[in-house]
């Protein structure tokens, strides 16, 4: 079964930091692009940041609202993907979601087809 | 930053109605915007990528439409578990930015 797993959410302190994890399994984790969205409390979805896969160099890309605070990297030897997130802000309080990027369709888009059950992150001052 | 508004916001609508959400594109997207439904407490579930291409295992009541700046979902009969918060979203460019999300209710 095609499955995601996030961990690592929970509470700290304005200024603080947390890492968060996703694990992967039933896919082939390496040949994806992996992206984390982010969910505040009653609000809508907001798109956190992109890791590519090795053949893309890892690059990495990010939201103005988390760059330079936030960082994504990857072990593709654990099937897993991490959200490193320092300087914490209250606004920074949502639901993470690790999301696989389909590979590439035949419409050349990249959709983000499967999607983790989410981690809560909150941030108090 | 391409900015996606969604219309309406919220709509109520009974079993069985055919219902129509749209989503436009401050900016030419091409074909590169994906629709989400997203149950109260669950994670978000692919049901439109590519504008039109049904996601597998998703039913067949569901249609995406567009191209360019202007999209739309459409539901051909609800069922009870169709009531739920859509979303659009685009993927042409960086930030990939989700639309405000529609909010469907039973009548």
């Amino acid at each position: 079964e095609v499955q995601l797993v996030e961990s690592g959410g929970g509470l700290v302190q304005t200024g603080g930091s947390l890492r968060l994890s996703c694990a992967a399994s039933g896919f082939t984790f390496s040949a994806h692009y992996m992206d984390w969205v982010r969910q505040a409390p009653g609000k809508g979805l907001e798109w956190v940041g992109r890791i590519r896969n090795k053949a893309n160099s890892y690059t990495t890309e990010y939201s103005a609202s988390v760059a330079g605070r936030f960082s994504i990297s990857r072990d593709d030897s654990k099937n897993s993907l991490y959200l490193q997130m320092n300087s914490l802000k209250t606004d920074d309080t949502a639901v993470y979601y690790c999301s696989r990027i389909a590979l590439i369709t035949s419409g050349g888009t990249r959709p983000f087809d499967i999607w983790g059950q989410g981690t809560m992150v909150t941030v108090s001052s | 930053d391409i900015q996606m508004t969604q219309s309406p916001s919220s709509l109520s609508a009974s079993v069985g109605d055919r219902v129509t959400f749209t989503c436009r594109a401050s900016q030419n997207v091409n074909s590169h915007l994906h629709w989400f439904q997203q149950r109260p407490g669950k994670a978000p579930k692919l049901l439109i990528y590519a504008a039109s291409s049904l996601q597998s295992g998703v039913p067949s009541r569901f249609s995406g439409s567009g191209s360019g700046t202007d999209f739309a979902l459409t539901i051909s009969s609800l069922q009870p578990e169709d009531f739920a918060t859509y979303y659009c979203q685009q993927t042409y460019s960086t930030p990939y930015n989700f639309g405000q999300g529609t909010n469907l209710e039973i009548k």
